[in-house]
């Protein structure tokens, strides 16, 4: 069966501009995660969808930071006026409850 | 602030050596995961531990859960240059959230 997708796999954009960033989890898993890695760094948790509760946005840096899911389809991580800071690899991951998680390959972005 | 601590950041060591990898924190969680990264990919999980005092055996990889599940390390031996990667641990905090740990970043010379 497919995996977790991204999309794009790569976004360079200018500084100021508004992004956005897709997942399509698994079909069937009720959770959706978020997370911004920056180079040869660990995961910084961003946001987490599971099922028709209210997502957990405690991790998004800033309020130029926002993220949607639709059901428990896809998703949409926003960022709006983007800095340089902001350039990392966005990933995704799906999970059913809280058993494994399981990735998509990231967005790189890339902020000049 | 980091929930999980892991040491060490680097380690660059020749194929056949053993080492170990710790993770560690003051938190209790309800799990802890070890995954493994290669660049340009996601993490892929290689194992989950979720009773303290808890040890799993992956071929060359023994991972163990500490008693008050508070740490955890990885132990690989006689590391091969396909062990090369970015591993990465991952508690279940409250049984709701998982945070992650800063990683550590393996190089098996041939």
């Amino acid at each position: 069966g497919a995996g977790v997708s991204q999309s794009p796999s790569n976004k360079v954009t200018e500084k100021g501009k508004d992004v956005e960033l897709r997942c399509d989890p698994i079909s069937g898993h009720t959770a959706l995660y978020w997370y911004r890695q920056r180079l040869g760094q660990g995961l910084e948790f961003l946001i987490y969808f599971q099922g028709n509760s209210a997502p957990d946005k405690s991790g998004l840096p800033s309020d130029r930071f926002s993220a949607e899911r639709t059901g428990e389809s896809v998703s949409t991580l926003t960022i709006q006026r983007t800095q340089q800071e902001d350039s990392a690899v966005y990933l995704c991951a799906s999970s059913v409850g809280t058993f494994e998680q399981y990735f998509g390959p990231g967005t790189r972005l890339t902020v000049t | 602030t980091q929930l999980l601590e892991q040491s060490p950041q680097f380690l660059s060591i020749q194929e056949g050596e053993n080492l170990t990898v710790y993770c560690n924190s003051s938190s209790v969680f309800s799990s802890l995961q070890w995954y493994r990264q290669e660049p340009g990919e996601g993490p892929v999980l290689l194992v989950t531990v979720v009773t303290g005092g808890e040890v799993k055996k992956l071929k060359r990889l023994t991972f163990q859960f500490g008693d008050a599940r508070k740490d955890s390390s990885l132990h690989i031996t006689a590391a091969q240059p396909g062990d090369t990667g970015l591993y990465l641990c991952a508690g279940l905090y409250n049984f709701n959230k998982f945070y992650f740990g800063s990683g550590t970043k393996l190089n098996v010379k041939p």
